[in-house]
């Protein structure tokens, strides 16, 4: 139990382009999703918490117009990287939280396999 | 304010070699989680632990285990009898409880295991 899916893995897209990113929890339902951030060699960095049907809460410093987050079920949210530049380049890791005890998963986040996005 | 604190940037072992990664941590909360995540070269974090603050038992799990004190603030993890694919970053993290609850990750430690 507990997988939390990703698409695309990787994508490559021109400057000024928009990119969706997918992520699912395959098994389960989440009360919140997470989006984050990683630089190479470097913590993951929390960009935003989403929870269903409501808007997304971005920290400090993430501008929403830029990275838009929907989450519109209980086991999918979407990231928009909205006029996607070179500086937007990095590794994106979404997390799941489960919606409630369930047998075998552990209250606590569990990641997807990051979608690693290049912008030309 | 939270921080965890991993002191630790790189650590070179030589197979079946035991090894400590170390945590510390700061809150001013008295409930809160600490975790443990590996994140091997594919890139997926993967879930190790969590503990609860109250409970301050030691844990094993096979090969892993961790020792939480509190009176330190620290939350350490071994690994006994490395092995090859041990090797990966290892973050540890905290958070408050409650459903929105963000982690705090320390900056993670880079762990090689040499065959």
């Amino acid at each position: 139990g507990a997988v939390v899916s990703q698409h695309p893995s990787w994508v490559i897209c021109k400057s000024g382009t928009s990119v969706k990113i997918e992520c699912r929890s395959l098994d389960f339902q989440a009360t919140t999703m997470f989006w984050y951030r990683q630089f190479p060699k470097q913590s993951l960095m929390l960009m935003a918490t989403s929870n269903e049907g409501s808007k997304a809460t971005y920290e400090q410093g993430v501008e929403k117009d830029k990275f838009l987050i929907n989450h519109a079920s209980l086991t999918l949210s979407t990231l928009t990287v909205t006029s996607a530049h070179p500086e937007d380049s990095s590794f994106y890791i979404c997390s799941a939280r489960p919606f409630e005890s369930q047998e075998g998963l552990t209250d606590t986040q569990y990641f997807g396999p990051g979608t690693r996005l290049t912008v030309l | 304010a939270q921080k965890v604190t991993q002191a630790q940037t790189e650590i070179s072992v030589v197979e079946k070699e035991d090894v400590t990664l170390d945590c510390v941590y700061e809150t001013r909360d008295t409930t809160y989680y600490l975790f443990w995540y590996k994140q091997p070269p594919s890139g997926e974090l993967v879930f190790l632990i969590r503990r609860n603050s109250f409970d301050e038992q030691n844990e094993i799990s096979g090969r892993y285990s961790w020792n939480f004190q509190k009176s330190t603030s620290s939350f350490n993890f071994t690994i006994t009898a490395s092995q090859v694919v041990d090797s990966a970053v290892y973050f540890c993290a905290l958070s408050y409880t409650g459903a929105n609850s963000k982690l705090t990750f320390g900056k993670g430690i880079t762990l090689s295991v040499r065959p």
